[in-house]
């Protein structure tokens, strides 16, 4: 069975820091999607970053970019110079067929001023 | 913002009453999707649709049930609300399948008493 891993349950930087967010994942397959998705507190889930797995270039979204190792799977989002909006529950999730996206347990993200 | 939204957001009941949370979106989606996530932890997916008349149970077993009549509206009916009903439940819309961004509704945090 697919699973996702999230290593990291809480993390804190400083605003205007690097910060990096680990997640790996287990699957058989070698077409697939990854995902990193922000839950900000009382606010909606909205979709931070989209890595096919086919495609070698590291997706990349304005401050956030991703290190897509497949052959590791591994699959980190990183936060350039961190703003205090930026604090959030971070999501990582898999999907490999068009049935339903696996999800980590997330990372608690606070960004301190 | 995405145009897909739940109500109520918070709903305090007690034991054995009949509940529905309220999703819907204008977006035109055919995938809507329900999943069930307690404070701080990972999304569960409990119900999704492919489109009207369509309608699956998710990983997590559930004693919710859905209908999908209308495209826009994907409603949740707990027919006998208990104390482990107690949990945020997210309504989610997608234009293709689990590969395809998902959009979020803020929630409904439901406390069963």
């Amino acid at each position: 069975a697919q699973t996702v891993t999230q290593s990291q349950p809480e993390m804190s930087v400083q605003e205007a820091e690097t910060v990096t967010l680990s997640c790996t994942y287990d699957t058989s397959e070698n077409n697939y999607y990854l995902f990193w998705y922000k839950q900000p507190p009382s606010r909606q889930m909205i979709l931070v970053i989209r890595q096919e797995a086919y495609k070698q270039q590291n997706a990349t979204e304005n401050r956030f970019s991703v290190n897509f190792q497949k052959a590791a799977k591994s699959f980190s989002l990183k936060i350039s110079d961190s703003q205090l909006g930026d604090t959030a529950m971070y999501f990582c999730a898999f999907a490999d067929s068009n049935y339903q996206l696996i999800w980590g347990a997330g990372t608690k993200l606070i960004i301190k001023p | 913002e995405a145009d897909i939204y739940q109500t109520p957001r918070y709903l305090v009941i007690g034991t054995g009453k009949k509940i529905t949370l309220e999703c819907s979106q204008t977006m035109g989606h055919d995938k809507m999707y329900w999943y069930q996530q307690d404070p701080g932890m990972e999304l569960h997916l409990i119900h999704y649709s492919y489109g009207v008349n369509s309608t699956e149970k998710g990983d997590l077993s559930s004693e919710s049930t859905v209908s999908r009549i209308r495209t826009e509206h994907f409603p949740l009916t707990l027919e006998s609300a208990r104390p482990s009903h107690t949990s945020q439940y997210l309504c989610a819309s997608s234009a293709g399948g689990a590969r395809d961004t998902q959009y979020f509704g803020p929630g409904t945090r439901l406390t069963v008493l």
